[in-house]
């Protein structure tokens, strides 16, 4: 089945210790974005992709990046995790711009020791 | 800015019976789309509805449906003949201006 893969679907990490989260798509949509979402909160945002173009949203810390070597996966790297930074990160993709419908994948509890 | 917002943290109902959540929005785009999307406990958000902003017609999906009220900014969800499946937190979301702002979030009990 076509869908959006987020691996692990858990990941522990070390205070400031670099981490990197994937995230990958047969769906062939030309949009991915990462999202950080937090208990019991909404998801917040972090930067998309179109196709290559890299769009980052004005609030995201410059901690966080991400990068797309193809249409198939994208990923984002925490340079520096700090305890705030413990949270569920979701991937979703779309079809074209924002006003289709997401698909998102499991996501990816990230704690921090 | 846009702006969604979820007046109530949880709701609960009894399997079969009916609940509604309640979005209103805040938006200068004329165009724009708003959608419900459903996340159950440690798995993945879905779509449950979408209905676009030019269209007067509500949408519906099965047992889902909404009540948009353009003039009130206001984008309802009704579950009809809730199951258990159906629990889950409910987001709320608009699509204008280039990004997508969701809602707190609602979330449904369903009572056996």
């Amino acid at each position: 089945d076509a869908m959006v893969i987020q691996n692990p679907r858990y990941q522990v990490t070390q205070f400031g210790k670099p981490v990197t989260l994937s995230c990958s798509q047969t769906l062939n949509h030309n949009v991915m974005y990462w999202y950080q979402q937090k208990s019991s909160q909404a998801p917040k945002l972090l930067f998309h992709y179109y196709d290559k173009d890299f769009n980052n949203e004005a609030d995201t810390p410059d901690n966080f990046q991400s990068r797309r070597p193809n249409t198939s996966f994208c990923f984002l790297d925490i340079r520096s995790p700090g305890l705030g930074d413990a949270a569920m990160y979701l991937c979703a993709t779309s079809r074209g711009s924002g006003e289709q419908p997401q698909h998102f994948g499991d996501g990816t509890r990230l704690s921090i020791l | 800015a846009q702006t969604v917002t979820q007046s109530q943290p949880e709701m609960s109902v009894q399997e079969a019976e009916t609940v509604t959540l309640s979005c209103t929005y805040d938006t200068s785009e004329s165009d724009y789309y708003l959608f419900w999307y459903k996340q159950p406990p440690s798995r993945q958000m879905i779509l449950v509805i979408r209905q676009e902003a030019y269209k007067q017609q509500n949408a519906t999906e099965n047992r889902f449906s909404v009540n948009f009220q353009k003039a009130a900014k206001s984008f309802s969800l009704k579950i009809s003949d809730s199951q258990l499946g159906d629990a889950a937190m409910y987001f709320c979301a608009l699509w204008g201006n280039n990004r997508l702002a969701f809602g707190k979030g609602n979330q449904v009990v369903v009572i056996p």
